[in-house]
Parts: C-alpha cells; structure tokens; sequence
C-alpha cells in the first residue's frame, strides 16, 4: 500500500532544543493527523488539520498542512525528555483510508 | 476516555500455532483496525471492521483472519503462525462520519513466533 514519505527517520537532539519533522506525499490529503506513541504504548493522536495552510498548535508542538496539500509539518519546541517516542504523520485518503509514515524516533542526548 | 485493551501485552508462540489476539473497545465505536508495527516500517494495515460481522482486507492480509461477532471486540487471528509475523500488533477504534479519521488505539501486543 502506499505510504508517506516521513523524514528524517530518527533524530537525537538536546534537551531544550526545538525539532522539526515533515511528511509529504504524491497524493493530495484533504486532512493531515499527526500521532506520538510512547515507549511501551499505542499511538496517540496530537493534532488534526483540515485545511490547506492551516496552522495548529497543541501545546509546544505546532503542525501545518501544507499548502499543496501533499505535506504537512510537526515542529516541537523545547524538547524536554517526556517528548522522546515515535512520532507518525497520516493522510486520510479519497476513499477515507489512512495512510501512513514510517515515523520519526525522537532520542534526546542526555 | 475511550478505552481500547488488548488482552495481551507480550505473547510468545510456536511456528504453526494458532493464535488468537482480541481487542475491546468501550466507547462503542462502529470502526475497529489491525496494524502491525515493524520498524522503519511504520503502521501498516491488516484487516479493518466497519459494523458487526463485517470486515475489509487492508494492506497485509496475507496469513490473517479477524472476527467481529460483537461491536465492541474485534479478533486477529494467525492461523498458522510463522516466523516472520513476529511483530507488535496494535488494535484501534475509532467513530463513524465526522472524527472518524481519530483513531484510539491499544497498548499493542508484541509477539514472537518461535
């Protein structure tokens, strides 16, 4: 099945540090999710978007649909280290399937 | 909150079993899915459930079957286990129409087949 192009597949960062993600695809979405799982735990859903150039935020984590509705953006900041997980992004399709990324494994250095 | 449980945290199986891994939900949602998890792999579809009795093949369906006999539980079964479905299994729920792009998932099932 087709899945999106998640990057950078893992990423080792500081505490306090801010962390950027994208996912794109060679599909237009209509909504963009974007999910964390914990160590040990399902995934859980952290921001939905609906429309082009919509801008989100949930706390320090701020998402964006792109605007040619293929990408979508995750940006964290000041990472601090409950922040470490897998992070996916999803499209949902024209016929209401999700599609999924691969996920980014966030490490912070200690 | 919603709540989806998986009956098994970790499972640990023989090549050729049976095995049987069920999911509960209790928000009684009308969707229910299967994913494996492996990594750099991401979540890829098995099976998925839109009403009682009725289910969609996924991604992945090869060497799975699932059972919805009530609304709230949504069975994946490996008929014949083999090694290379050695993987975490996660459950999901989620509503129908409007949300139903939010999935709730379990805790996941990490199986080995031996």
């Amino acid at each position: 099945g087709q899945q999106l192009n998640q990057s950078p597949q893992s990423m080792f960062i500081q505490e306090g540090e801010d962390v950027s993600m994208n996912c794109t695809s060679s599909s237009i979405f209509n909504t963009w999710l974007w999910y964390k799982q914990d160590p040990g735990e399902g995934p859980v859903l952290l921001i939905a978007l609906y429309k082009a150039g919509e801008l989100t935020s949930n706390g320090r984590l701020t998402a964006q649909f792109g605007t040619t509705r293929k990408d979508s953006f995750l940006n964290i900041s000041a990472s601090i280290p409950s922040d470490v997980g897998i992070y996916f992004c999803a499209g949902l399709d024209s016929n209401y399937q999700l599609i999924w990324g691969a996920g980014t494994k966030l490490i912070i250095k200690p | 909150d919603v709540k989806v449980t998986q009956s098994s945290r970790y499972l640990v199986k023989r090549t050729g079993e049976k095995v049987f891994l069920e999911c509960v939900q209790d928000m009684d949602h009308e969707n229910m899915f299967w994913y494996r998890q492996d990594p750099g792999l991401g979540l890829r579809l098995i099976y998925f459930s839109y009403d009682v009795k009725m289910k969609e093949k996924g991604d992945i369906p090869e060497g799975y079957s699932v059972s919805r006999e009530k609304k709230e539980r949504f069975s994946l079964i490996l008929e014949s286990a083999s090694t290379n479905q050695t993987s975490m299994y996660l459950c999901a729920s989620s509503v129908t129409g409007a949300g139903n792009e939010k999935l709730f998932f379990g805790s996941g099932t990490q199986l080995s087949v031996l």
